[in-house]
């Protein structure tokens, strides 16, 4: 069965860097994109960014640009999620998700999520 | 970028009724619309693809409808674990975008 398991999520003070990771099985890793989203405490969610089955394509939302990268390893099925100069508004339990195809339809498997907090 | 609303915020509903939710794009998305389910401390759970298509293992008293920007989720019969907040998702644009969810609770 489809399993994805976040890890990273910690304390971090503002300014600070995290790097999350989202380990895969039950499935072929390297034939899915995969996405992060994140939902703040008591909020909505929130798309993050999006690589490609094969990452050879990648956004993510205006808010993070340029601050945040997703990257991946297909021989070790993984998903990660650099964070640098992270601030209070970044917050959130974050999950990696599934796309159903190769990075641009919807999300069919999610993990429990890693909680990230960022302190000021 | 496309935003998302939903209607209502909250919908009380007695076990056994039917709900109705509403869910409007910003612009069109064609049918590319998804809706998710998601209870307390739980991640949420893919219900609909497509506007209209049950995901597997979606019981059938879950159903979708919609195309452009105006999309319903109906529930019928509504069971006890069916009480949680659902999200609607536009993967038609990017950023790919959810509407605010609306909040399921007993009457």
């Amino acid at each position: 069965q489809v399993q994805l398991v976040e890890s990273g999520g910690d304390v971090v003070q503002s300014g600070r860097s995290l790097r999350l990771s989202c380990k895969a099985s039950g499935f072929t890793f390297r034939s899915y994109g995969m996405h992060w989203v994140r939902q703040a405490p008591g909020k909505g969610l929130e798309w993050v960014a999006v690589i490609w089955s094969d990452g050879s394509d990648r956004y993510s939302t205006d808010s993070v640009k340029g601050r945040f990268t997703i990257s991946r390893d297909n021989s070790k099925n993984m998903l990660f999620l650099q964070m640098n100069s992270l601030r209070a508004e970044d917050t959130a339990v974050y999950y990696c998700a599934r796309d159903r195809g190769s990075g641009s339809y919807f999300f069919d498997y999610w993990g429990l999520g890693t909680l990230v907090t960022v302190s000021s | 970028e496309i935003v998302m609303t939903q209607s209502p915020a909250t919908l009380s509903v007695s076990p056994g009724e039917r709900a109705t939710l509403s869910c409007r794009a910003s612009q069109s998305v064609t049918t590319n619309l998804a809706w998710y389910q998601q209870k307390p401390g739980q991640a949420p759970r893919l219900l609909i693809y497509g506007a209209s298509t049950r995901a597997t293992g979606i019981p059938a008293r879950f159903s979708g409808g919609g195309s452009g920007t105006e999309f319903t989720l109906i529930i019928n019969s509504l069971q006890s674990e069916d009480f949680a907040v659902y999200y609607c998702q536009q993967y038609n644009n990017w950023p790919r975008a959810f509407g605010p969810g609306t909040k399921v609770d007993m009457k």
